[in-house]
């Protein structure tokens, strides 16, 4: 069983959807964990940590529930640049800044 | 202020070469980490390098090895070459600490025939 799993997608939708993400960890001992964007053949780019009171980032909102080891990504009103793979990450902060990825989950929006 | 910068951006090697690449990380971070990333997959982590020492490894063969220089600077070298080892080579640069975010790369794309 890989560390950090997401659903792969592809997700189709339309712009204006809203659009849920779910990943789940197995490590309970993971202390930080964050959403990161990559786009097409670039390098991951950080979207937001993930916090377990939520946060919210625009039209972005990350939550994590620790008892199930969950974490979750909603975006509103989808625009077409938000077509992207979204990656679900995980920090044993005790293993040094070590990023555990997710495989990643493929967003595409369409007119 | 430049970001990470990697070289070079594409390589091709065969099956059993050896081949070095190179990061340099973001103006004032000390720390330096190699990720892989398979086509279709999430990066894994190779290992971290922080005061020209191996700080953290991931589960990587020993054909992969690393060394950071006094600048921070840092090279990935993998011997003997495998087509598994084709993939995009991502470094991370960051502050010492552990919940600094690490900036990457842009990457460079191997691929081994």
């Amino acid at each position: 069983r890989k560390e950090v799993e997401q659903d792969p997608g592809p997700f189709n939708v339309p712009e204006g959807a809203t659009v849920a993400f779910n990943c789940t960890y197995s490590n309970s001992a993971s202390q930080s964990f964050f959403w990161y964007r990559q786009d097409c053949r670039k390098e991951p780019k950080l979207l937001m940590s993930v916090y377990s009171s939520g946060n919210e980032d625009g039209r972005f909102t990350a939550q994590l529930n620790r008892a199930s080891q969950y974490i979750s990504l909603l975006i509103r009103d989808s625009k077409l640049s938000d077509s992207a793979t979204y990656l679900c990450v995980v920090n044993r902060n005790n293993a040094g800044n070590m990023l555990t990825f997710g495989g990643g989950t493929r967003l595409m929006v369409k007119p | 202020d430049a970001g990470v910068t990697q070289s070079p951006t594409h390589l091709i090697k065969t099956r059993g070469q050896q081949v070095t690449l190179r990061c340099s990380p973001k103006s004032g971070h000390d720390t330096v980490s190699w990720y892989q990333q398979a086509l279709g997959q999430g990066p894994q982590f190779i290992f971290q390098y922080y005061e020209e020492e191996e700080r953290q490894r991931g589960n990587f063969p020993d054909r992969f090895s690393g060394h950071q220089f006094p600048n921070y600077s840092s090279e990935l070298n993998v011997n003997a070459l495998l087509l598994g080892d084709s993939a995009l080579y991502l470094c991370a640069s960051s502050l010492t600490g552990d919940n600094n975010e690490q900036f990457f790369g842009p990457g460079t794309r191997l691929t081994v025939l």
